[in-house]
């Protein structure tokens, strides 16, 4: 099966441009994620959609991040303006929502760096 | 105090040994426990899952869950250079069963 795509898979900009990321889940899965990942961190979770909807956006700075998933299927993220501490690698993952086992299935991420 | 913690390493081990990677966590309504490995510069993994106290065995991977003492472990038996990588330990809570994630651990795997 054909797993998380993303794109682009780097991405150079100047602080206060702006940048869009792309991502398409495996095929059937309803819940859609997007982390931050800062060098030496963990994932951070920016926003968690279940089918278009949205389950968690607690920790997107709302600001200048948003986060659309049109159709339940394809999603974009999209940081206006970019900030220095912006730069980290964006993960989108996808999974089936089976519920508190769920496994998540991640695409190979786009590393951002904000100069 | 972080909601999941691990030793950040690296945490160097031989190859053919026993690694043993630690995780902590906060929030004793924490229901599922997950290993992640991620190689550098890749995306994370599923290695494991676990819920119930005790061990879970699967191959050379048997994780271990504490849940009185708010810890699970990871061990990797008969190590080898290509278990090199970051360990990552992912806790499930609340209502959505949001992941909360520790930092990783850095093993290496010495030739």
């Amino acid at each position: 099966e054909a797993g998380v795509a993303q794109s682009p898979r780097y991405k150079i900009i100047e602080k206060r441009q702006s940048v869009a990321f792309w991502c398409n889940p495996i095929s059937g899965h309803a819940t859609l994620y997007w982390y931050q990942q800062i060098l030496g961190q963990g994932p951070k979770l920016l926003i968690q959609f279940q089918n278009n909807g949205v389950v968690d956006d607690s920790q997107l700075p709302k600001d200048r991040f948003s986060a659309e998933r049109l159709k339940g299927v394809d999603s974009t993220l999209k940081i206006q303006p970019a900030k220095l501490e912006d730069s980290a690698v964006y993960l989108c993952a996808s999974s089936s929502w089976t519920g508190r086992n769920e496994k998540l299935f991640f695409g190979s991420g786009t590393q951002l760096s904000v100069l | 105090q972080k909601e999941v913690e691990q030793n950040s390493g690296p945490l160097s081990v031989p190859e053919g040994a026993i690694a043993s990677l630690n995780c902590t966590y906060s929030d004793r309504g924490s229901q599922s426990f997950f290993w992640y490995r991620q190689y550098s510069g890749k995306s994370p993994e599923l290695i494991m899952f676990i819920y119930s106290n005790g061990d879970k065995e699967d191959g050379r991977f048997t994780a271990q869950l504490n849940k009185a003492s708010q810890y699970v472990s990871l061990l990797i038996r008969d190590s080898q250079p290509s278990d090199s990588a970051t360990y990552l330990c992912a806790v499930n809570k609340g209502s959505n069963y949001q992941l909360i994630w520790g930092a990783g651990t850095k093993l290496i795997i010495k030739p």
